[in-house]
């Protein structure tokens, strides 16, 4: 079936470098994508989305980046801050809601001080 | 404005036993999905319901159902526990506008023994 992976499941920066995590997917009907965070027992929390029809999209301190021709997505986060620590899952859509999302298995992101 | 409460937080059930969640979505969202994540399987989507209806489903058995009432609030339900189904049953409700993010609740902590 169709899934979407990640390249690592854990990466370890140095508090104030750059991170960037990585995910390829393979359902290309794929149009909507999602980033999450999920910290410790707490359910995933919303980052950042993009859209198929672009390929870039920033927020506060992230940036999300898809290449559709290889089916890749990953997220950067700047500064990377202790408070970043937790694990990231990227999540795809068929249809452009959120209601039945296909996620990846993680990356946990350990930002050493 | 209130997150997606999920109740209970924590649940112990014996094998055979049957179990019922609560999921209360944000108000206005009329989409709420249902997601089992486990170490080793992730983040798995089990159903999405909108208006009272399953729009999807995930590769469950039929032991897994749920409903949504009129309110928007989901439940769903397992019966004839099995240990494989201890896991961390997320819910997730958005408001079904295109390239709209779902929000998640904390969650309920199945442990079947």
């Amino acid at each position: 079936g169709e899934s979407v992976g990640l390249h690592l499941p854990t990466l370890s920066v140095q508090e104030g470098d750059n991170s960037i995590i990585n995910c390829a997917y393979s359902n290309s009907a794929s149009d909507y994508f999602i980033w999450y965070k999920q910290e410790s027992g707490k359910g995933p929390q919303f980052i950042i989305d993009i859209r198929s029809n672009m390929d870039k999209r920033q927020g506060q301190r992230v940036t999300v980046l898809l290449n559709k021709t290889v089916k890749h997505l990953s997220l950067q986060i700047a500064a990377t801050q202790p408070g970043d620590s937790a694990v990231y899952f990227c999540a795809e859509n068929e249809g452009t809601n959120a209601g039945k999302s296909t996620f990846g298995d993680g990356t946990t992101l350990t930002v050493k001080p | 404005k209130a997150g997606v409460t999920q109740t209970p937080r924590y649940l112990i059930k014996t094998r055979g036993q049957q179990v019922t969640l609560s999921c209360s979505p944000i108000s206005g969202h009329r989409s709420v999905s249902w997601y089992q994540q486990t170490p080793g399987q992730g983040l798995q989507f089990l159903f999405e319901y909108f208006s009272e209806t399953q729009r999807n489903k995930g590769n469950f058995p039929g032991r897994f159902s749920g409903r949504q009432f009129s309110n928007s609030r989901s439940e769903m339900n397992v019966s004839t526990l099995e240990l494989g189904d201890s896991a961390l049953y997320l819910c997730a409700s958005s408001f079904d506008r295109a390239g709209t993010e779902a929000f998640f609740g904390q969650g309920t902590r199945l442990t079947v023994v």
